[in-house]
């Protein structure tokens, strides 16, 4: 799988708008990227994914480069309950074995 | 509710005591896998199941073993458990009937092995 590339950390305020970066330069184009988050104490969570399209949920949107070389998942009010590690993945289309390759993630910590 | 249940949450035991970890999914899923989460590593597969009695190895099978006799199980068992398998296991599945669907995740089982 493409490698992606993610700040540490970030910090925001509460009720605040939070835009993580993730950058993925080598992506090919069946590569779908996938956004999970990791609260305390708690197992991978599913926030949003896309191909090409910016893409909403409840959750979360996800913002798509033109090229494809990089994303944001957006925030839109930032709540305590946000604070935890978000990983950007990219997973091919398809394929026998739905392995998801978690880096390091960005530790997202939100003020009161 | 969906879920992925992990028992137990926490476990402590001694070098060579064999260990089962359980994983049971209720939304019928095909596809079910195990994670361990260490420090510095991130989350790395163990093992994984596209259905019932198919199973096959990760990037990190040394250790373990797993079974799948129905679809909703999918233990994870430590024959002769040594020190270096202490960490936090993860079970995750996700259906097979459609591309791209998310994978539910346990709340984990943190395991020490003295």
């Amino acid at each position: 799988d493409a490698k992606t590339t993610q700040p540490n950390s970030m910090e925001s305020n509460e009720e605040e708008p939070v835009h993580l970066p993730c950058n993925h330069s080598t992506i090919s184009g069946t590569d779908y990227i996938h956004w999970y988050r990791q609260l305390p104490s708690q197992g991978p969570e599913y926030v949003i994914h896309g191909l090409t399209s910016n893409v909403n949920n409840r959750m979360a949107s996800l913002a798509i480069a033109e090229d494809r070389k990089s994303s944001t998942l957006i925030l839109h009010r930032a709540t305590l309950r946000d604070a935890a590690v978000y990983y950007c993945i990219l997973r091919k289309r398809g394929g026998s074995n739905y392995k998801l390759t978690f880096g390091k993630g960005t530790l997202l910590t939100v003020n009161p | 509710e969906a879920q992925v249940t992990q028992n137990p949450r926490y476990l402590i035991t001694v070098t060579g005591k064999k260990l089962t970890v359980t994983c049971s999914q209720n939304m019928n899923h095909e596809y079910m896998s195990w994670y361990r989460q260490d420090p510095g590593l991130g989350l790395r597969q163990i093992y994984y199941s596209m259905n019932v009695e198919v199973t096959d190895k990760g990037d990190v099978p040394e250790g373990y073993k797993v079974s799948r006799k129905e679809k909703r199980n999918f233990p994870l068992i430590l024959e002769s458990p040594s020190p270096n398998q202490t960490s936090l296991y993860f079970c995750a599945s996700r259906t097979d009937r459609a591309s791209n669907q998310p994978q539910h995740f346990g709340d984990g089982t943190r395991l020490s092995i003295l």
